[in-house]
């Protein structure tokens, strides 16, 4: 079974500011990792997603995240925020071999002016 | 393309009543995958169909159900509603290792 904490609820940030939302995962198996973004009343929308190679995966709209194995960890990192990046953002893994998506409970990123 | 169409995008129902939501994925996609996603629990896996048959299933009650047909369509069916089924109901249908979701369901059990 798998399972995802992001260790944040809320992160409240000043537009153009970097920020890090985290996301820490455990597997028994291989996991495939995602980032989704939700706004208010809107589905889901991938970000990123690490399947094997690089470590460091580029997304859109200015993300990135870096797996890191040995920390069992998918932080999602953008060097300067606008306000129309606030939402709720999520972090969630899949088996290799399926494609069940098991979701942490999601970070409100909130941009200030 | 078209996106993930769910249908309809609003629902109130009362208590007791059963309800059909409606899911058509990306043409090509033959798999669809529901997700509930309420505040208290947030974003839970229902079930996945493949090719009509039912691949996957999480753990919900049997008042929850689903289909799909010939033409990859999906449909879930809840019944005997309770109040605890006030959610969002999200669709995805999945190729080449990503999910492309819908924009949901809001169902409101009075």
């Amino acid at each position: 079974a798998q399972s995802v904490t992001q260790l944040d609820s809320q992160v409240p940030v000043f537009e153009e500011a970097p920020v890090e939302l985290r996301c820490n995962y455990s597997s028994s198996v291989s996991v495939y990792l995602f980032w989704y973004v939700q706004y208010p009343n809107q589905g889901l929308q991938l970000l990123l997603k690490y399947l094997s190679g690089s470590t460091l995966v580029k997304g859109i709209n200015g993300f990135e995240a870096e797996f890191n194995k040995s920390q069992t960890s998918f932080h999602l990192r953008k060097p300067s925020v606008h306000i129309s990046d606030t939402a709720e953002y999520f972090c969630a893994v899949s088996p290799t071999y399926g494609n069940k998506l098991v979701f942490g409970a999601g970070t409100i990123l909130r941009v200030k002016s | 393309k078209a996106g993930v169409t769910q249908t309809p995008r609003y629902l109130i129902k009362t208590r007791g009543q059963q309800v059909t939501l409606s899911c058509s994925p990306i043409s090509g996609h033959r798999s669809v995958s529901w997700y509930q996603q309420t505040p208290g629990q947030g974003l839970q896996f229902l079930f996945e169909y493949f090719s009509e048959t039912q691949r996957n299933k999480g753990n919900f009650p049997g008042r929850f159900s689903g289909r799909q047909f010939s033409n990859s369509r999906s449909e879930m069916n809840v019944s005997t509603l309770e109040l605890g089924d006030s959610a969002l109901y999200l669709c995805a249908s999945f190729i080449d290792n990503e999910q492309f979701f819908g924009p949901g369901t809001r169902l409101t059990v009075l």
